[in-house]
């Protein structure tokens, strides 16, 4: 149980494209969805929350008009790179909290797979 | 501000030894949880284990356990009887604060590389 799916798995595209990557929860519900970036060799930063039908909180020094997050439903959210640049090029990963796990659940997140982005 | 250190860049270890993954952390909160997740070079995030600040038992989840020592404010993974699928990407993780979803956050630390040595 609990699998978060994440497509596409790995996308390259030019620059100035714009690429959505979405993350769903196939078997739970999730009114919370957090994003990540993980530059080679390095941590997991998070971006932003996001919740269910509300905007998303995004982390200091995330841009928000460059990264969207919509998270429409309690099994999917997106992140939309706008006009993405090579400097834009990561590892993408997201996870997503269980509706009604307890807040001491020893697995508070469920990772997606990860989208690795290469942007041209 | 919660804080998670992982001093040790890049580990060896022989395979079937056992090998063990420092971790420290800072944080003002008494509640809270304390994570070790396995990244292979496929990326995925794999769940290792969990330790919660009130447990007064160290962890263990099959050949993995934790070494907790709360005074010290440290979490150290431990890998028993290593095999060469252990070789990864390793992140000890924090959970922040109690309320709100700001409780769910992960913080993660700069991870440890492990090759297991055959």
């Amino acid at each position: 149980g609990a699998v978060v799916s994440q497509h596409p798995s790995w996308v390259i595209c030019k620059s100035g494209t714009s690429v959505k990557i979405e993350c769903r929860s196939l078997d739970f519900q999730a009114t919370t969805m957090f994003w990540y970036r993980q530059f080679p060799k390095q941590s997991l930063m998070l971006m932003a929350t996001s919740n269910e039908g509300s905007k998303a909180t995004y982390e200091q020094g995330v841009e928000k008009d460059k990264f969207l997050i919509n998270h429409a439903s309690l099994t999917l959210s997106t992140l939309t790179v706008t006009s993405a640049h090579p400097e834009d090029s990561s590892f993408y990963i997201c996870s997503a909290r269980e509706l009604g796990k307890a807040r001491y659940s020893n697995q508070p997140q469920h990772f997606g797979d990860g989208t690795r982005l290469s942007i041209l | 501000a919660q804080k998670i250190t992982q001093t040790q860049p890049g580990m060896f270890v022989q395979e079937k030894e056992a090998v063990t993954l420092d971790c420290t952390y800072d944080t003002s909160d008494q509640s809270y949880g304390l994570f070790w997740y396995k990244q292979p070079s496929s990326g995925e995030m794999i769940f290792l284990i969990y330790q919660g600040s009130y447990d007064e038992q160290n962890a263990t989840e099959g050949r993995y356990s934790l070494n907790f020592q709360k005074a010290r404010k440290s979490a150290n993974l431990v890998i028993s009887a290593s095999q060469l699928g252990d070789s990864a990407m390793y992140f000890c993780a924090m959970r922040e604060g109690i309320y709100g979803d700001s409780s769910y956050k992960l913080i993660f630390g700069s991870g440890t590389r492990l090759l297991v040595r055959p």
